[in-house]
């Protein structure tokens, strides 16, 4: 099983619509956990952390489920400027480094 | 702030030569990585450094070399480029407090 795992999607949306990404993880030790977005041919760039209680910014909301062992990414009232690739991380299995899912691409519709 | 500086942006190798690719952080952060990104592969891990004088493999070293003389420069060196390296570079670096990485923006590497 790969370290950490997403839906590559892409996930096609209408403006307006709220859509919800998960990913899950291999680490049962990993304490940290974060939200990248990368826009295309550019780098990555963190969105937020996600922690035990949660996590929201706006409309963004991240969220951990440490029984299923995935973390999730809510992202209301989507705006056109939302079309990128999500990228999720946690720690590898030794602790030291992260590591990050393959990315969900999100193309928001007009 | 410059953040995490890299270069070049592009750069294009014939199969054999060597060259490195450079990456400057000005946040004083411990911690430095270097990645490479292909088409459905994602992020996966080149090599790492804790801190300066202190290096370590990732998850795909081979055919790269890595130094930390400093805590600023984290350099990655292609020894004798081949089509495979073919990818986009990324290194990023975090403070040891366990935040989120930030990255440069890039070198895009193609090997003919």
């Amino acid at each position: 099983r790969k370290e950490v795992e997403q839906d590559p999607g892409p996930f096609n949306v209408p403006e307006g619509a709220t859509v919800a990404f998960n990913c899950t993880y291999s680490n049962s030790a990993s304490q940290s956990f974060f939200w990248y977005r990368q826009d295309c041919r550019k780098e990555p760039k963190l969105l937020m952390s996600v922690y035990s209680s949660g996590n929201e910014d706006g409309r963004f909301t991240a969220q951990l489920n440490r029984a299923s062992q995935y973390i999730s990414l809510l992202i209301r009232d989507s705006k056109l400027s939302d079309s990128a690739t999500y990228l999720c991380a946690g720690r590898d299995n030794y602790g030291q480094n992260f590591v990050f899912g393959p990315g969900t691409r999100l193309s928001v519709l007009p | 702030n410059a953040g995490v500086t890299q270069t070049p942006k592009f750069q294009v190798l014939k199969t054999g030569q060597s060259m490195t690719l450079q990456c400057a952080q000005d946040m004083n952060h411990e911690y430095m990585s270097w990645y490479r990104q292909d088409p459905g592969m994602g992020l996966r891990l080149i090599h790492y450094s804790v801190g300066a004088g202190i290096t370590d493999q990732g998850e795909v070293p081979n055919g790269y070399n890595v130094s930390r003389s400093t805590t600023e420069d984290f350099p990655l060196r292609l020894l004798s480029a081949a089509p495979s390296q073919t990818s986009v570079y990324f290194c990023a670096s975090s403070s040891t407090g366990g935040s989120g990485y930030t990255f440069g923006s890039g070198t895009r590497l193609t090997v003919v």
